[in-house]
């Protein structure tokens, strides 16, 4: 993944909705994951879209066009808990190994959930 | 089990000193990662092995040595390393090199002094 680019930070409130948005460019596509990491800890893996559409579990949803290369992730009923950096990473062709694929990490969006 | 181990999980090594990092998956997964990532940057990949052969390596400088003994270990040998080298190394899994969602260990935080 090649081009991978979220918001830096975001700031909502316990209880709210926020949406998190990657673009993204790259060849040979072959999914986009986004992960949770907590300060200190490692990724925790929260969604896996390969399909345009919207794909739900629970509290969290994450979308894909992959005509327009964006995604995003949405958190409802913000907990405080919710303050992480949430990662999107996308799983293209690898130019370091003959048919295979690599997953790649966007920077990062650091959430802060405040009451 | 769904779980990546990773020993130790704080390591402290001058520059002249050789350490290794191990990772320990039973998921069955044929799909064994190392990633190295700095404060407050992302995961960046180091290294893949795909059916304990090295698929993929990322331009790593030979001071990381990694090593795959069977399907279920994973090995980065470490001789010779700077301070800059200093990072959380994450080791993750995979069922296949192109198939499922990583899952990562807690990761070996490493100081060089």
């Amino acid at each position: 993944g090649q081009n991978i680019d979220q918001p830096t930070e975001m700031t909502a409130t316990e209880g709210a909705i926020v949406q998190i948005n990657c673009t993204y460019q790259t060849s040979g596509f072959n999914g986009l994951f986004w992960y949770q990491q907590h300060a200190g800890e490692a990724p925790t893996f929260l969604s896996y879209n390969v399909l345009d559409g919207l794909e739900e579990k629970g509290r969290f949803s994450s979308f894909l066009s992959r005509s327009k290369g964006y995604s995003y992730l949405l958190l409802k009923e913000l907990q405080m808990k919710d303050s992480a950096s949430y990662l999107c990473a996308v799983r293209d062709r690898s130019s370091s190994g003959a048919g295979s694929y690599q997953l790649t990490f966007g920077k990062g969006t650091k959430l802060s959930v405040i009451p | 089990d769904t779980e990546v181990t990773q020993t130790p999980k704080h390591l402290v090594m001058g520059m002249t000193n050789k350490k290794s990092l191990k990772c320990e998956q039973h998921m069955g997964h044929r799909a064994m990662y190392w990633y190295k990532q700095k404060a407050k940057k992302p995961p960046e990949l180091m290294f893949v092995y795909s059916y304990e052969k090295l698929s993929i390596n990322e331009s790593v400088p030979s001071r990381f040595s990694p090593e795959c003994p069977n399907s279920s270990l994973l090995n980065l040998h470490l001789h010779a390393l700077q301070p800059e080298d200093s990072a959380l190394y994450l080791c993750a899994s995979t069922p296949g090199q192109n198939t499922g969602e990583l899952f990562f260990g807690e990761g070996s935080r490493l100081t060089v002094l």
